[in-house]
C-alpha cells in the first residue's frame, strides 16, 4: 500500500516569492492535515479536512496561507507571499476517521515525508 | 491548553545501551499518548501508544506505560542498536483527532 506523497520534497524560493505543497492522502483516507514543523521542534497543526471541508483551520496563518482540497483526496497547501520565517518542513498527514466501532488503526495518522523549504 | 513536554537531545549512546526519554504532558480530559520516530529523510511513524491509564505500549523493543498520576509517557529500551537512531517524538491526542507533539530527541547509536 502506497503511503503519503508530498511534493516537492525540497524547494527553495526567494522572500516575497509564492509557493506550493502537494499532498496525495493513502487512498481511501478521509481525513487529511497539514502540518508546520520548524527546526528543532515537534510538528504543529495548520489545518484539518474531513473530505472537503476544513474542520480546523485555527492554526493557518490566513493573511498569506490557504489550502485547498476540492475533490475530497489530494490537497495543496500555498503561500503568497513568503517570508523568511516560513523556512520551515511542512508535513502531510492523512487517517481513516469515523464514528461508531473503531478498529484497530482506526484514526492513526499516517505522515508523508515532508517538504523542505528555504526561503532565502 | 495541551502541552507535550520532553528531555531535549541530542542523546548519545553506545550500542546496547538503556535507552529512556522522559515526557511529561498536560491535557485536560484523558488524552492518548503516542510515540513517533522520524528516521534520517524519511517521515513520522507511529512507534507506540497507550490511550488509558496503566497501559503499556510496546513495539520493536521499546516500552512506554501511562501514568497519569505523574502525567507521564517515558520511553525504554533496554538495548539500543545503531538503527535506532533517530528523532522521537512524544505525542498527545484528545478530541477531534488533533496530535500536539513535544519538540523531539534526537538519539545517536554509536557502533
Amino acid at each position: 500500500e502506497a503511503g503519503v506523497v508530498q511534493s516537492p520534497r525540497y524547494k527553495i524560493i526567494e522572500k516575497k516569492q509564492p509557493v506550493a505543497f502537494w499532498c496525495n492522502p493513502i487512498s481511501g483516507h478521509n481525513t487529511l492535515y497539514w502540518y508546520l514543523q520548524n527546526l528543532g521542534q515537534g510538528p504543529e497543526l495548520l489545518i484539518r479536512y474531513e473530505n472537503e471541508e476544513a474542520v480546523d483551520d485555527s492554526q493557518l496563518p490566513k493573511d498569506r496561507f490557504s489550502a485547498e482540497r476540492l475533490k475530497g483526496v489530494d490537497s495543496t497547501l500555498k503561500i503568497q507571499p513568503a517570508e523568511l520565517g516560513d523556512s520551515a518542513v511542512y508535513l502531510c498527514a492523512s487517517s481513516l476517521t469515523g464514528q461508531g466501532r473503531v478498529a484497530a488503526g482506526h484514526n492513526e495518522q499516517f505522515f508523508g515525508p515532508g517538504t523542505r523549504l528555504t526561503v532565502l | 491548553g495541551n502541552s507535550v513536554t520532553q528531555m531535549e537531545g541530542p542523546v548519545t549512546l553506545s550500542e546496547e545501551a538503556f535507552l529512556t526519554i522522559n515526557c511529561t504532558y498536560t491535557a485536560t480530559g484523558y488524552p492518548s499518548l503516542f510515540w513517533y520516530v522520524q528516521y534520517p529523510g524519511e517521515g513520522l511513524q507511529l512507534l507506540l501508544k497507550a490511550t488509558k491509564a496503566d497501559d503499556k505500549g510496546s513495539n520493536k523493543g521499546f516500552e512506554a506505560t501511562y501514568r497519569k498520576e505523574t502525567t507521564s509517557f517515558h520511553l525504554e529500551k533496554g538495548s539500543v542498536q545503531v538503527s535506532d537512531s533517530a528523532v522521537y517524538f512524544c505525542a498527545l491526542k484528545t478530541a477531534g483527532n488533533k496530535l500536539t507533539f513535544g519538540g523531539g530527541t534526537r538519539v545517536l547509536v554509536k557502533p
